[in-house]
């Protein structure tokens, strides 16, 4: 079964404070994606990795991709305000078209 | 700047209408994807397009329609709409699957409410 699993789902921090969000998937995949959405928005790409070892960084935040564990991390360093949203991982399985989504990781940070 | 257009942010129908959401894109993608997105239960694929005329369904297409008669158009339609359809539909696009990063590229989204 391909299955997408996010932890946690959600996250209260204090700004200036790290984390990271997990993202594990079930089987064997060609790329994995990052997403931000706003509260009433649509979804923002933030990242795409596409083989192991992959490492994307924008700001503060950074992600990383384990395909042998499949598994990858969302970090967030020194976190601001301004970050707080939904984050959702995608992974594309080998030989679909489409993409599953994990249950997204709501995340407040507190000034 | 837009790229992936929905027609409606806002739409409120009652019980029993045919409803059409309709989404646009302007960048030659061949994929395109309708999902709906609920609280607690992420995003959901209801049906997707690869080509023109080329449709599946995806994980809950029951009492749903869609319609893809031009690469860039691709309509949602709820036959007959029910309160459980009640919900946030996005429509997304891409390239070719496998050709270079490009992912999903989504629209802004329309929130249905049916009463």
């Amino acid at each position: 079964e391909l299955k997408v699993e996010q932890n946690p789902l959600f996250l209260s921090m204090q700004e200036g404070k790290n984390y990271t969000i997990y993202c594990n998937y079930s089987t064997t995949s060609d790329r994995l994606y990052w997403y931000r959405q706003d509260p009433g928005k649509s979804l923002e790409s933030l990242f795409v990795l596409l083989s192991n070892g992959a490492v994307k960084q924008e700001g503060r935040l950074m992600a990383s991709l384990d395909t042998k564990a499949r598994l990858s991390t969302l970090h967030i360093t020194a976190a601001v305000h301004d970050l707080s949203a939904t984050y959702f991982c995608a992974v594309a399985f080998s030989g679909t078209y489409k993409y599953i989504f994990g249950t997204g990781t709501r995340l407040k940070v507190l000034a | 700047d837009v790229k992936v257009t929905q027609s409606s942010r806002y739409l409120v129908k009652r019980t029993g209408e045919k409803v059409f959401l309709e989404c646009v894109q302007d960048m030659d993608h061949e994929n395109m994807f309708w999902y709906r997105q609920d609280p607690g239960l992420g995003l959901r694929l209801i049906y997707f397009s690869y080509d023109v005329k080329m449709k599946e369904k995806g994980d809950i297409p029951e009492g749903y329609s869609v319609s893809r008669e031009k690469k860039e158009r691709f309509s949602l339609i709820l036959e007959s709409a029910s309160t459980n359809q009640t919900s946030m539909y996005l429509c997304a696009s891409s390239p070719p699957f496998a050709q270079g990063e490009d992912g999903y590229t989504f629209g802004s989204g329309t929130r249905l409410t049916v009463v």
